[in-house]
Order: C-alpha cells, then structure tokens, then sequence
C-alpha cells in the first residue's frame, strides 16, 4: 500500500517570493509521482509527473520539482509566485503493479498575498 | 477535444434517498476513475473501470457502486444516503489502466445530503 504526506497544509507567501510545497511519500513498491492543482470549484490538473528518468521534472506554469529517492520525497517548488497560483495542489502517487489508482495526500492550500 | 464532463454539478439530497451521478470520459478514453473529496478525509479512491468492468475498488460500503457503458460513459450510484456521503465526487478519466497515464479530472459533482 502507498500513502503521501503533505506536510504543510496550508502555505502563504508574498507575491513574486519563491515557494516549496513538501511531499513525502511510503510504498513498499516503485510508484509513479504526480502534483495536481485545484482551482477552486474546479477539478484537478496536472501539473507535472516523474515516472522515470531525470529526477527534476518541470512542469505548466513554471512549477517544477525534484524526485530524491533516498528521501521518498517529491518537492514542489517555483521560483516567483503570482496571485493566480493561489489554489490546493495535492500531491500523488500510483503503482508500477497492481492497482494503479493514485493515492492523494491531503492537500496543501497555497495562499499568495500581495 | 472536450474534457471529462460531470452532471449533475450540484445535487441536494436527504437522507435515505438514493442518487446516480454521471461521467462522460474524453473521446478515446476508455478507464474512468471515482473519487470522494471531502474535507476530513481528502481524496479518496472509490472505484476504477475499464472496458465496462470493474478493475479496481476502494474501501468504501456497498452502498457505493458504479458502471461503465459501451461507450465509456460511466455512472455511479449511492444508495441509502447518510449525511456523511456529502462530498465532491470527481470523475477522472485516462487512454489505459497503466499508472503512467495521465488522468484528466472533470469539474465534479458536489452532492449536500441533508
């Protein structure tokens, strides 16, 4: 089984300021790594997916982050914010096997202030 | 192409009724995923089908169950609501099973159980 721990729920920050939003992440089996953003009353959307490869992934909208397998941790990061990324993002994973759904963490809701 | 559509977007219930939520996958599509969001618990896996038959299934009572159609439409039903059924339903849908492929959400169906 897979779990995902977002270990900040909620995160503010100014505007055009750097934000990294955390992820780490359990399996006792490979896994795929994905973010998702909801806007809200919104569904989900990609944002960016590590399923192999280069461990940094960049993503839509500048955001970008860094597969470290040692840590089983998959970072969100983006260097200048706007007021429109304010939004939850949610961090997941899905199995290589198995039952390959994604697994979400609870969210982190990102606040950018002006 | 159109994205994954949800109806009905909102649904007001009580208790004891029964209610049927409906997804229509992107063109091509043939996996269609259920998910509950709800504040508490977050995002939850409900149900996985493919190909009209049920792959996957989350942990959720029997109360819970869904289809999917010939044409990849799929539907999910909740039977004898309790007011702790109240949540986003959201629809994602994605080309195959493999856990690499992108599941694309639709907008929700947001069901208040009263």
């Amino acid at each position: 089984a897979q779990s995902v721990t977002q270990l900040d729920s909620q995160v503010p920050v100014f505007e055009e300021a750097p934000v990294e939003l955390r992820c780490n992440y359990s399996s006792s089996v490979s896994v795929y790594l994905f973010w998702y953003v909801q806007y809200p009353n919104q569904g989900l959307q990609l944002l960016l997916k590590y399923l192999s490869g280069s461990t940094l992934v960049k993503g839509i909208n500048g955001f970008e982050a860094e597969f470290n397998k040692s840590q089983t941790s998959f970072h969100l990061r983006k260097p200048s914010v706007h007021i429109s990324d304010t939004a939850e993002y949610f961090c997941a994973v899905s199995s290589l096997q198995g039952a390959q759904k994604l697994v979400f963490g609870q969210g982190t809701r990102l606040t950018i202030n002006p | 192409k159109a994205g994954v559509t949800q109806t009905p977007r909102y649904l007001i219930k009580t208790r004891g009724q029964q209610v049927t939520l409906s997804c229509s996958p992107i063109s091509g599509h043939r996996s269609v995923s259920w998910y509950q969001q709800t504040p508490g618990q977050g995002l939850q896996f409900l149900f996985e089908y493919f190909s009209e038959t049920q792959r996957n299934k989350g942990n959720f009572p029997g109360r819970f169950s869904g289809r999917q159609f010939s044409n990849s439409r799929s539907e999910m039903n909740v039977s004898t609501l309790e007011l702790g059924d109240s949540a986003l339903y959201l629809c994602a849908s994605r080309e195959g099973q493999g856990g690499y492929n992108e599941q694309f959400f639709g907008p929700g169906t947001r069901l208040t159980v009263l």
